[in-house]
Parts: structure tokens; C-alpha cells; sequence
């Protein structure tokens, strides 16, 4: 079974540092998106992509991350000078091109920023 | 605006009985409603989608959900709890209508199934 999968499953880094995190979609998706989820929330859209190009970004998006998808296979997200706010479990996701289509998930990259 | 909302923080159910897990959204056209579950330190797994056609739609591990225009809700469904159903449960709703592609999110509810 060829899921979506993410690396590392889990991250400890110190306030500061730079952490990126990789998605590998489901290969024939052409959809790929990322969310943030804090305990006991829902989860919150960071940003997706459809092929290469990223088409929508969220505000919660500050100028610390940045996303990408070079190749539109697998995509990664860079967040830059660390913040304990940054802590959270960060969802990548996959689907077919059209709206109805539901989501595939990853299992996640839990990150905890000490 | 879109929104979902889930009434229940938590449902608790004894093991056999049927369980509801609530659901209701608001949208401007037609919506697109999802539901998930989320064990323990896992993703989000999907269970089933309602887009068009028969209200009532089945999904994965024996679950159903009931779509109601006219309540505006998507409430899921099980005539028989299992202790492994334990997990936390998502709504989501897209609007047909809305050129924005994201999903709108419900907050969660944890089931608890006690044996």
C-alpha cells in the first residue's frame, strides 16, 4: 500500500533553528496539501499544491515558512527560526484533481520546539 | 461564511449500542461533507463522503452517514459500537460554490466506546 508518507515522524529542535519536514503524496495525486494540528483541534490549511504550483497559501503561513513541490511528486516545508508556538503535528495530504475528491493523509511530523 | 460545527466534545457509548456523532455545517451552495478519524498519534483516516445522490451514504469499518438539506447536517453513524471505534472524529464541508479549494474543519469529537 503506497500511502502518503512523511519524515521525520517526529522532531525535536531548539527555539532558532531551521527544521524541514518531507511529503511523499500518493504518486498518481496531483493535489498535495499541508495542514498544522494542535491537540485536540481540528487540523489548519497551511498551504496546497496542484502539480508544482502553489495555488493557495493561508495567512497562518508567516514568512518564516515556505513550502514547496519542485517536481510535483514529493513537496517540503521549511520553518525557519524555530518558535515553541511552532509546536504542532504538521499533516501532509494528497488527492486527485477535482473537488470532490476526498483527502489522503500522512501520518504526520510531530514537532516539538524546546 | 462556511463553517462546521460538532455540538459533542465527547460521546460516550457502550460497546453494542448504536452511536451518533453530530454534525452541521453552513455553506452558500452545495456542500461537499467528509468525515474522518484519528487514532492516537496517527493521521486522519477518511470514512466516507457525501457529494450528491442517496442521503444516506455508507463508508469504511461499517460506518454511515445521513445527509439532511434541510437540517444542514451530516451526522455519522453505527448500529453497533466496538471498544476499536474509540478515536477522535472529524467533520469537514467544502462549498461547491466556492472557487477556495480548502476544507473547513470541525473541531473533533472523541468517541469513547466502554466495554
Amino acid at each position: 500500500d503506497t500511502g502518503v508518507s512523511q519524515n521525520p515522524r517526529h522532531k525535536i529542535t531548539k527555539r532558532g533553528q531551521n527544521v524541514t519536514f518531507r511529503c511523499d503524496p500518493i504518486s498518481e495525486h496531483n493535489r498535495l496539501y499541508w495542514y498544522r494540528q494542535t491537540l485536540g483541534q481540528g487540523p489548519e490549511f497551511l498551504t496546497y499544491f496542484q502539480n508544482e504550483a502553489q495555488l493557495e497559501k493561508s495567512r497562518l503561513l508567516s514568512d518564516r515558512f515556505s513550502a514547496e513541490r519542485p517536481k510535483g511528486s514529493f513537496s517540503t516545508l521549511e520553518i525557519q527560526r524555530t518558535e515553541q508556538g511552532d509546536s504542532a503535528m504538521y499533516l501532509c495530504a494528497s488527492s486527485y484533481t477535482g473537488d470532490s475528491y476526498e483527502q489522503y493523509f500522512g501520518p504526520g511530523t510531530r514537532l516539538t520546539v524546546t | 461564511a462556511q463553517s462546521v460545527a460538532q455540538p459533542e466534545d465527547q460521546v460516550n457509548v457502550a460497546e453494542g449500542n448504536p452511536l451518533t456523532v453530530k454534525c452541521t455545517y453552513s455553506v452558500s451552495g452545495n456542500p461537499y461533507l467528509f468525515w474522518y478519524v484519528q487514532y492516537p498519534n496517527r493521521g486522519l483516516q477518511f470514512l466516507l463522503k457525501y457529494i450528491t445522490g442517496d442521503n444516506l451514504v455508507k463508508g469504511s469499518y461499517g460506518f454511515e452517514a445521513e445527509f439532511n438539506k434541510s437540517q444542514t447536517s451530516f451526522h455519522l453513524k453505527k448500529p453497533s459500537a466496538l471498544v476499536s471505534d474509540s478515536a477522535l472524529y472529524f467533520c469537514a464541508v467544502r462549498d461547491s460554490a466556492d472557487s477556495n479549494y480548502q476544507l473547513i474543519w470541525g473541531a473533533g469529537t472523541k468517541l469513547i466506546i466502554k466495554p
